[in-house]
């Protein structure tokens, strides 16, 4: 079955670490997307890109980096930089004009 | 900036009742709009999608409506059942000066009581 696999389901991270999030589609999806939600509110765009070696910031960019170097995976690094880092973080794919698919998220916490 | 504007505030009917969401966007002309259901602890998952040259769309008990001049989605939940409760999240995309980018609304929780 085609789908978007997230991993791992809960990350805790100690104060000053970087954490990687990993995300694969075996969808041949183009277009992959981060996103951020925090409890009781909707999803804020971190990242996307929408070809392999290519990708652009979204509205809360800053303390995250991401890399596109190959087309089935979009890993996420949450830096040290990045002060709130507890949230639930929500990787997703599509094709040109179609609907987005989504993988069930990671959900991240602070030691 | 583009700003997407759902109602913050849960949704309570009884079952059986219609329920009614809404979507309004500004600075923003999308060539269609997206509907997505949200469960607690999963990710979205897509449900319709409209374009704007179409006024309305349905399947099965939800129907979506999209008018440009209002810049307003509307999304209905007919003869609703306890099962339809969840967080509804709206995306308007597409359309002129679009880059590839796809925010959504903060979502609309939907409790159905039995």
């Amino acid at each position: 079955d085609g789908g978007i696999t997230q991993s791992p389901k809960y990350l805790f991270r100690k104060e000053g670490q970087n954490v990687t999030l990993s995300c694969e589609q075996n969808l041949n999806h183009d277009a992959m997307y981060w996103y951020r939600q925090d409890p009781g509110q909707g999803l804020r765009l971190i990242y996307y890109s929408q070809i392999v070696n290519d990708f652009q910031k979204g509205d809360i960019a800053e303390g995250y980096s991401v890399s596109r170097e190959k087309k089935e995976s979009f890993p996420l690094t949450v830096t040290s930089a990045q002060k709130n880092p507890t949230a639930f973080y929500l990787c997703a794919s599509r094709g040109l004009g179609q609907p987005q698919h989504f993988g069930d998220g990671t959900r991240l916490s602070i030691l | 900036s583009q700003k997407i504007e759902q109602n913050s505030e849960a949704l309570n009917i009884q079952e059986g009742k219609t329920a009614t969401l809404t979507c309004n966007y500004t600075n923003y002309s999308p060539a269609y709009l997206q509907w997505y259901r949200q469960d607690p602890g999963r990710g979205p998952v897509f449900l319709l999608l409209i374009r704007e040259n179409e006024k309305e769309k349905r399947k099965e008990r939800l129907k979506v409506t999209f008018d440009t001049t209002l810049k307003q989605s509307l999304f209905h939940i007919t003869a609703s059942q306890p099962a339809d409760s969840a967080t509804y999240l709206c995306a308007p995309d597409g359309g002129s000066g679009n880059t590839g980018k796809l925010i959504f609304g903060q979502g609309t929780t939907l409790q159905v009581k039995p």
